[in-house]
Order: C-alpha cells, then sequence, then structure tokens
C-alpha cells in the first residue's frame, strides 16, 4: 500500500530541547517536502527536496533543517525549539512538485 | 514571486445548489495550479490540477475548474453541492525558481454546507 508516514503524529516538548519529525515514503518519489498549517495561513512550505542531490528552503525555512540522505526519508529537524513553532506539520511526497502530491497524516506539535 | 490569493475564507451553500471557490494566482512563469481538499483532522486530497494542457480540468466528485491565464484565475466550481463536500479548499500553485519547484497554498476556504 502507497503510504507517507510521520512519526510522531503528537509531541508535546519545551523550549530548546532539540526533536526531529520523521517522514517515510514508500512510493519512490523524488519530490518530498515539508509544511506547516496555522489556522487563518493554510499550509507553508518549509523546506522542499527535489531529489537527493537537491533540497532548498520554502517560504518558512527558518528555525528548521532536513536532511535527504536517501530516497524514501525526509526527516525535519528543530534544533531548538521555541513556541512560535507549535503547529501541525505535514509531509508530503510526488514524483515531480506539478506532479499529485501525497501527504501524510500531520505531526501535531506543542512547544512549551 | 508567486502566490496565490484565494479570495473567500469562508463559503456557505445550501445542498443542492452551485458551488464556486475562487484562486488567483500571480506568476512569472508558467505555472502548474492545484486545488487540494482538507476534510476535519484528515490530511490533503488532491482533487484537481492544471498543468498546461485542456484549460478546463475535471477533478474528483464532481468538481473541476476553468484556467484562464488573462485573468491569472482558476476557480473552483461545483454544479450541486453535498453535504460531503464541506471541508477546507485549498488553491496551489508550483513555480520553477530556477533552483527547483516551490509549493505555495492559498490560506484556504472553508466550504460549509446547509440543508
Amino acid at each position: 500500500e502507497a503510504q507517507v508516514t510521520q512519526n510522531p503524529r503528537y509531541l508535546i516538548t519545551v523550549t530548546g530541547k532539540k526533536l526531529t519529525v520523521t517522514c517515510s515514503q514508500n512510493m519512490n518519489h523524488e519530490y518530498m517536502s515539508w509544511y506547516r498549517q496555522d489556522p487563518g495561513l493554510g499550509l507553508r512550505q518549509i523546506y522542499y527536496s527535489m531529489n537527493v542531490e537537491v533540497t532548498d528552503k520554502g517560504d518558512v525555512p527558518e528555525g528548521y533543517k532536513v536532511s535527504r540522505k536517501e530516497k524514501r526519508n525526509f526527516p525535519l529537524i528543530l534544533e531548538s525549539p521555541s513556541p512560535n513553532q507549535t503547529s501541525l506539520y505535514f509531509c508530503a511526497t510526488g514524483d515531480r512538485p506539478w506532479e499529485t502530491q501525497y501527504f501524510g497524516p500531520g505531526t501535531r506539535l506543542l512547544v512549551l | 514571486a508567486q502566490s496565490v490569493t484565494q479570495l473567500d475564507s469562508h463559503v456557505s451553500v445550501s445542498e443542492g445548489t452551485p458551488v464556486l471557490l475562487r484562486c488567483n494566482y500571480s506568476s512569472s512563469y508558467s505555472p502548474s495550479l492545484f486545488w487540494y481538499v482538507q476534510h476535519p483532522n484528515k490530511g490533503l486530497q488532491l482533487l484537481l490540477k492544471y498543468t498546461s494542457a485542456a484549460t478546463l480540468v475535471k477533478g474528483i466528485n464532481g468538481f473541476e475548474a476553468e484556467f484562464k491565464k488573462s485573468e491569472t484565475s482558476f476557480h473552483l466550481t461545483k454544479p450541486s453541492a453535498h453535504m460531503s463536500d464541506a471541508a477546507e479548499y485549498f488553491c496551489v500553485v508550483s513555480i520553477y525558481t530556477g533552483g527547483g519547484n516551490k509549493l505555495t497554498f492559498g490560506t484556504g476556504t472553508q466550504l460549509k454546507v446547509e440543508l
């Protein structure tokens, strides 16, 4: 079954404690990306990766890092989380950015 | 810079009446455009996409959208709303930026369907 998985699904943490949200896909897609969803703002792209060799910033990259060491995984790293990073995060994958994007189930993060 | 504007944050219709969700975009390049739907507490699902083929695009569940370059619009329509259409809808533009392709989402339109 084609899947995009994110872990954890829910996370409560404290300011400054490094965390990683994992994203994995089994569809052999080249393009992967991360978004945050906030009320009234829609989804905003944090980072995207065209393939394992090309990763670039989206619209709101500050405070986030990503890594694309292998095709199927694209973890999102918050080195020093702050309360303004409290949000709902989605990972998405697609064969190309102009093709259908498949979204993970979301990770709800609360930073105290 | 690319952007996408959804003109209505909330739309309310009666069941069985037409739906119109409006989207305008700005882009220096030829865009790919999408509509995604998000039902409450669910992930996002593709409704339809435009990628420089036919300007009238048909999607799932009876939705369609027309790409109008002269008006820089990509409005979503459905002839007859159903209760199950109540959800949040996002217009999305994909643009090549030189280093790769960014995806920019509109702020969403919440569709309410009343009996």
